[in-house]
């Protein structure tokens, strides 16, 4: 069964950091581009960054270029985001994504259940 | 504020047809493809159309999809009451080098 399995939310300052993983199963990893994409409560949807199948290239929002680092081991078949300086505005609900193809369309077939970050003192 | 336009809200009766619009412009829509979700309350997004018109296995064929220049349209035909949820266009935009997504539209089925 193809899946992913978000971990690492939770609560954290102003200013604070933390690194959300997704696990990946069913499928060979490599061969696919991969997306995180947060909702902010009530919100609509956002897409955040992404990175191609071998991590060669990596795309970010203006909204956390800087902040924020995405990554994969494909050894391991897992993705991860760095998120650094925090701001309450980045609380959302996080999701990863896998592309449908090795490139960056926006067209996104698998999803996991999400991971909560709440930045709040 | 969305670099993709959607109607806040759409409605229709069970058995109706709807189409939900979303506008963009050349640097996104218009030189790329688009993607279309559905989102139930409480769940992840799920893929109903990708690449302008594609259907994913197990979509109905009730969905579908058109594009037309910087714009781009999602039909619902046969319209059911478990399809009511907030639907969003995607696309990636050159400009920003990155992905957009629409504002989203809530579905009501009355």
């Amino acid at each position: 069964e193809v899946q992913l399995l978000e971990s690492g939310g939770g609560l954290v300052q102003p200013g604070g950091s933390l690194r959300l993983s997704c696990a990946a199963s069913g499928f060979t990893f490599s061969s696919y581009a991969m997306s995180w994409v947060r909702q902010a409560p009530g919100k609509g949807l956002e897409w955040v960054s992404a990175i191609s199948g071998s991590g060669g290239s990596t795309y970010y929002a203006d909204s956390v270029k800087g902040r924020f680092t995405i990554s994969r081991d494909n050894s391991k078949n897992t993705l991860y985001l760095q998120m650094n300086s925090l701001r309450a505005e980045d609380t959302a609900v996080y999701y990863c994504a896998k592309e449908n193809y090795d490139f960056c369309h926006l067209g996104m077939d698998v999803w996991g259940q999400g991971t909560t970050v709440t930045v709040s003192s | 504020q969305s670099v993709l336009t959607q109607p806040p809200s759409a409605s229709g009766t069970p058995g109706q047809r709807v189409t939900i619009s979303c506008s963009g412009s050349s640097s996104n829509i218009g030189s790329n493809t688009v993607n279309w979700y559905q989102q139930l309350p409480g769940t992840a997004p799920k893929l109903l159309i990708y690449s302008n018109n594609q259907r994913p296995s197990g979509v109905p064929d009730r969905f579908s999809g058109s594009k037309s220049g910087t714009s781009a349209s999602l039909a619902i035909s046969g319209l059911q009451s478990e399809d009511e949820a907030d639907y969003y266009c995607a696309a990636w935009d050159d400009s920003l080098n990155g992905g957009v997504f629409g504002g989203g539209t809530k579905l009501t089925v009355l």
